[in-house]
């Protein structure tokens, strides 16, 4: 069964950094893509960023919302994704959510989330 | 970046009944190899989001043949042929065709 669990979330102040960790089982981690998205408190989830399989390069793309303050990683010998974020701010408070891709970018398992929280 | 919008926002369904929801982009979603990358979630109260549809017509695993997808290029819907009380929530589409993927506004769905 494919698991993925985020964890790191918690309450940080303005301009401070914050790293999530996206721990996932029951799949071959390197063969996939992994994204995280984010929602806030009655929003819609909003996508930030993809890491591609080394298949495809390990390819990064961002949101302009994060682009430059965030920083996807992933470990394949772990099968973690990471998601370093630094400056942040009060509009980044959300819930955090990592996901497996599948074909173009289908998020196809979505964990709980972390929640992130910016006062 | 593509903008998706999606109608209705709000439907009440009586549970054995069938229910259609919308969404349309702002650009094609149809990819050179043929595929339409349109992603329908469901994420019901309290959940995280779920994966229904992918490529616009596939479900994903475990997902009732009740839920279905059609559509190509701009216009795309979802059909639950008889809802259950289990598929209240909201539904969302989102568009995978490029980056930034980006979701319609969402249809909150329930029970009459």
């Amino acid at each position: 069964e494919v698991q993925v669990v985020e964890s790191g979330g918690g309450l940080v102040q303005p301009g401070r950094s914050l790293r999530l960790s996206c721990t996932t089982s029951g799949f071959t981690f390197g063969d996939y893509a992994m994204s995280w998205f984010r929602q806030s408190p009655g929003k819609g989830p909003e996508w930030l960023s993809v890491i591609r399989s080394k298949a495809y390069g390990e390819s990064i793309e961002y949101a302009a919302s994060v682009r430059g303050r965030f920083t996807i990683s992933r470990d394949d010998s772990t099968s973690i994704a990471y998601l370093q974020m630094s400056y942040l701010k009060t509009e980044d408070t959300a819930l955090y959510y990592c996901t497996r891709d599948i074909d173009r970018g289908s998020a196809a398992n979505w964990g709980l989330g972390t929640l992130v929280t910016v006062s | 970046d593509i903008v998706m919008t999606q109608s209705p926002l709000s439907l009440s369904v009586t549970p054995g009944e069938p229910a259609s929801i919308s969404c349309r982009s702002s650009q094609s979603l149809l990819y050179s190899n043929g595929y339409n990358y349109l992603d329908w979630y469901l994420q019901k109260p309290g959940q995280s989001p779920q994966l229904l549809i992918y490529l616009a017509s596939n479900r994903a695993s475990g997902v009732p043949d009740r839920f279905s997808g059609s559509g190509s290029g701009t216009d795309f819907t979802l059909k639950i042929s008889r809802v259950e009380a289990e598929d209240v929530g909201v539904y969302y589409c989102m568009q995978a065709v490029e980056i930034p993927r980006t979701f319609g506004p969402g249809t909150k769905v329930d029970i009459k």
